[in-house]
């Protein structure tokens, strides 16, 4: 069935250091990709996405890519920041019967040490 | 600014009880969708729905069901809770544009004891 693999599950780096959380999908019909956060406690947000016809996408300090070959999608995050630290899924939709299904990463929780 | 409200933050139900969970969303979205969140797997989709009486099953439906009787408002149902659906659960939606599929905006989420 479908699915999106994520990794790692944590991650911990140093401030100013870049930080890579990665994800495979299993579905080639996927054609969106979002990213979301979610600090402890509150609901998760959107930081970034990409669509399939597009390879790269960067705001700011995030960027992500998208092998659409390989169904593989990274999320880059550059110069972090300890306000970084949260959970990060990401996620891969496709038109369904009748509207859009989203299949969500098992999530990886990134520390960003001071 | 999009609200995707949810009725309760937390919620303590007994085993065997009928359990309604409630989301309501102001901007007007074709898409509303129920998730749950437990520790190591994410979220997990429970149903969706595209329109106003029309759902779709997602990953995990069993022991759930859903309302959508407005466009507004989409309701999860626990026929008779068990102590296995005590968790996180999570409510958003999004619109369509363009026949393209567009962020979702989330809730609070309600967590759900089963005792």
């Amino acid at each position: 069935g479908e699915n999106v693999e994520q990794h790692p599950s944590t991650l911990s780096v140093q401030e100013g250091d870049s930080a890579v959380i990665k994800c495979t999908y299993s579905d080639s019909a996927s054609n969106y990709f979002p990213w979301y956060k979610q600090e402890l406690g509150k609901r998760p947000q959107l930081i970034i996405d990409i669509r399939s016809n597009v390879g790269e996408k960067k705001d700011q300090r995030i960027a992500v890519t998208l092998n659409k070959t390989a169904k593989h999608f990274s999320l880059h995050i550059t110069e972090t920041q300890p306000e970084d630290s949260a959970v990060y899924f990401c996620a891969a939709s496709k038109r369904n019967t009748g509207g859009f299904k989203t299949i969500f990463g098992a999530g990886t929780r990134l520390f960003v040490k001071a | 600014d999009v609200k995707v409200t949810q009725s309760s933050r937390y919620l303590v139900k007994r085993t065997g009880e009928k359990v309604f969970l409630e989301c309501v969303q102001d901007m007007d979205h074709e898409n509303m969708f129920w998730y749950r969140q437990d520790p190591g797997l994410g979220l997990r989709l429970i149903y969706f729905s595209y329109d106003v009486k029309m759902k779709e099953k997602g990953d995990i439906p069993e022991g759930y069901s859903v309302s959508r009787e407005k466009k507004e408002r989409f309701s999860l149902i626990l026929e008779s809770a068990s102590t296995n659906q005590t968790s996180m659960y999570l409510c958003a939606s999004s619109f369509i544009w363009r026949d393209s599929n567009q962020p979702q905006h989330f809730g609070d989420g309600t967590r759900l004891s089963i005792l």
